[in-house]
């Protein structure tokens, strides 16, 4: 099975920081990695797919770039709505879709 | 509009079966773009991903868990269901559907599309 890793687990920041978030992959998934914003009671909302494609409707502070086993998510200025938690995913048909364990972006 | 809805009973005892139930609308199971998934999450844990369905019926779960899972679908009813069999008080989470589209040219997709999610609790 693939793992997914990520770091930090918890993130301080302000508004109008720049975050970034990295998730680690036990084995090359080429660019099939995802990732998700979810707030408090709500079900995760899709950002980013084959790991740089914005999803439609999300605000282009959110990228993601890497290949391989080592991906980033970055906001480039961090907003009041952006506090949530952010999970990345390896989607594989063949080895499932194993989400990473998230990061939690709080105030600072 | 594309919504999934998932139903189910909110309390269940230990060592029961659980059977949850994803309604779809908005896109069709026989389309061949698309999938379903389960995935759970207990109270302030991350999220697990348990089962999926592809459109040509072919399943796929979770390792950790397969031998007590089972995923179905009716797409004459617009209905993904899953089981779970041997219910323990560790499988209390919220549980997610969520559709899966495959983007052209590449075979692969993530989950665009999640329903709001059904809280089950495990306790005799």
């Amino acid at each position: 099975d693939i793992q997914m890793t990520q770091s930090p687990s918890t993130l301080s920041a302000s508004v109008g920081d720049r975050v970034t978030i990295t998730c680690r992959a036990s084995q090359s998934i080429s660019s099939w990695l995802a990732w998700y914003q979810q707030k408090p009671g709500k079900a995760p909302k899709l950002l980013i797919y084959k790991a740089s494609s914005l999803e439609s409707g999300v605000p282009s502070r959110f990228s993601g770039s890497g290949s391989g086993t080592e991906f980033t998510l970055t906001i480039s200025s961090l907003q009041p709505d952006d506090f949530a938690t952010y999970y990345c995913q390896q989607y594989n048909s063949y080895s499932g879709f194993t989400f990473g364990p998230g990061t939690k972006v709080d105030i600072k | 509009q594309v919504t999934l809805k998932e139903s189910g009973p909110v309390l269940v005892k230990p060592t029961e079966t659980l059977t949850l139930t994803c309604t779809v609308s908005g896109f069709s199971l026989s389309n061949a773009r698309m999938g379903v998934s389960w995935i759970r999450q207990p109270p302030g844990k991350a999220l697990e991903w348990l089962a999926h369905i592809f459109s040509n019926d072919e399943k796929s779960y979770s390792t950790s868990l397969k031998s007590r899972l089972t995923i179905s679908k009716d797409t004459s009813k617009s209905q993904v269901v899953l089981t779970m069999t041997n219910m323990d008080p560790v499988d209390t989470a919220t549980y997610y559907c969520a559709r899966r589209t495959i983007y052209y040219g590449s075979g692969e997709g993530a989950f665009d599309i999640w329903g709001q999610g059904t809280m089950v609790t495990v306790s005799s």
